[in-house]
């Protein structure tokens, strides 16, 4: 079975910190993404990576960044926090279907 | 732009129901359509959908693309209480993105 690991299962971050979401996957895929999800506006992308170092961003890649060293791990960083990046954040990885980790619900106070 | 539309938002049904959840999709470059079922944390995948006209089957659950008018469905038979739960349908591109839409929750009353 592919697993898709991420570190935390929920975060509270003050305002202003670098927050670090790690995601870990375990079946070689290439592809990797992370997206947010709130209510009422479903899943929306964030940024992709198709290969260790390759990275495009997604719908709303204002405010964060990722990095992408190994092809296991893909890292969402939200360089400096604020209340409206509060939200259940999602890593995925693909070969065809996309398997999804549980899930960071991610707080910023 | 690319995008993905659910129907309905919300769905409240009994035990026994037959339903049928809707997507409709505009993509660059499709390449397929993939459906989850999201009941806590993390969707689970339940189809992914490639040519137009063929069903696919999982127990009483069941989906069917058509790339002419860009839409799929699922049906659930026999609806059960543990079939409440977001259901989201996401679009992949060739470029390997996935264009999700907002999700119908199913809320299944016995």
């Amino acid at each position: 079975d592919v697993k898709v690991t991420q570190s935390s299962r929920y975060l509270v971050k003050r305002t202003g910190e670098k927050v670090f979401l790690e995601c870990v996957q375990d079946m070689d895929h290439e592809n990797m993404f992370w997206y947010r999800q709130d209510p009422g506006l479903g899943l929306r992308l964030i940024y992709f990576s198709y290969d260790v170092k390759m990275k495009e961003k997604g719908d709303i890649p204002e405010g964060y960044s990722v990095s992408r060293e190994k092809k296991e791990r893909f890292s969402l960083i939200l360089e400096s926090a604020s209340t409206n990046q509060t939200s259940m954040y999602l890593c995925a990885s693909s070969l065809g279907e996309a398997f999804f980790g549980q899930g960071t619900r991610l707080t910023v106070v | 732009e690319d995008k993905v539309v659910q129907s309905p938002l919300s769905l409240v049904v009994h035990e026994g129901d037959t339903v049928t959840l809707n997507c409709s999709y505009e993509v660059t470059n499709f390449r397929s359509l993939l459906w989850y079922k999201q009941e806590k944390k993390a969707p689970t995948f339940l189809f992914m959908l490639t040519s137009s006209g063929i069903e696919k089957k999982s127990g009483r659950l069941s989906s069917i693309l058509d790339k002419k008018e860009l839409f799929s469905i699922l049906n659930i038979t026999a609806t059960q209480t543990g079939d409440s739960a977001v259901y989201l349908c996401a679009a992949k591109t060739g470029a390997n993105n996935l264009f999700f839409g907002t999700g119908t929750r199913l809320t299944v009353i016995p």
